[in-house]
């Protein structure tokens, strides 16, 4: 079974709409992301919570609130959801050492019509 | 100026070369720092870690680290066809920041 995982896999909505993705992990990480990419701009960091009680704005969080309901899941939400929002979203947790690997769920196509 | 370049490419080597991809970072105190292979419409994948000065080889990857220069770079020698992707270079502060990636293509 996959160490992160995130639901759905792919969802097409419309300008307006709330939506939540989901993030579970089973690698008992306190640390939890969610990135958004985009054709050339890599990997941008939304919002990143380093445990249940903490949770941290990244670069582009405008438009985007997160849920840490318990150490393995985090879960992204749309308010209300624009064109621009389209993108690929990546969940990844990680251990607390500067050293530590981290881990990537299998990400979220997105397309906001 | 971006805290993580890289160049986005493509670089093309034909299979068997050397292929070098490089990355400069902002931050100094920026202790550990990681290469991450994605295929298209992948996740990132780790292949290469390095927090030392210096070389670190792992089969045919070899990661370079110059703190001084901020300054990593990834090696892979006898590039294969399955080598190509996009190769993230990510630094560690408080939180990993990526770079927008190098696309490699290796070609018969």
């Amino acid at each position: 079974d996959a160490d992160v995982t995130q639901t759905p896999r792919n969802r097409i909505t419309k300008t307006g709409k709330r939506i939540m993705l989901e993030c579970s992990q089973t690698k008992g990480h306190d640390r939890m992301y969610w990135y958004r990419q985009d054709p050339g701009l890599g990997l941008r960091l939304i919002y990143y919570s380093f445990d249940v009680k903490d949770i941290n704005k990244g670069e582009i969080s405008d438009g985007y609130s997160v849920s840490r309901q318990a150490q393995a899941k985090f879960s992204l939400s749309l308010e209300s959801a624009i064109p621009n929002q389209t993108a690929l979203y990546f969940c990844a947790t990680r251990g607390t050492g500067a050293s530590e690997t981290q881990y990537f769920g299998p990400g979220t196509r997105l397309l906001v019509l | 100026q971006k805290e993580v370049e890289q160049n986005s490419g493509p670089l093309s080597v034909p299979e068997g070369a050397i292929a070098s991809l490089n990355c400069t970072y902002s931050d100094r105190v920026s202790q550990s720092f990681f290469w991450y292979r994605q295929y298209s419409g992948k996740s990132p994948e780790l292949i290469m870690s390095i927090y030392s000065n210096g070389d670190k080889e792992d089969g045919r990857f070899t990661a370079q680290l110059n703190k001084a220069s901020q300054y990593v770079s990834l090696l892979i020698r006898d590039s294969q066809p399955s080598d190509s992707a996009t190769y993230l270079c990510a630094v560690n502060t408080d939180k990993l920041i990526f770079g927008t990636g190098t696309r490699l293509q290796v070609f018969p």
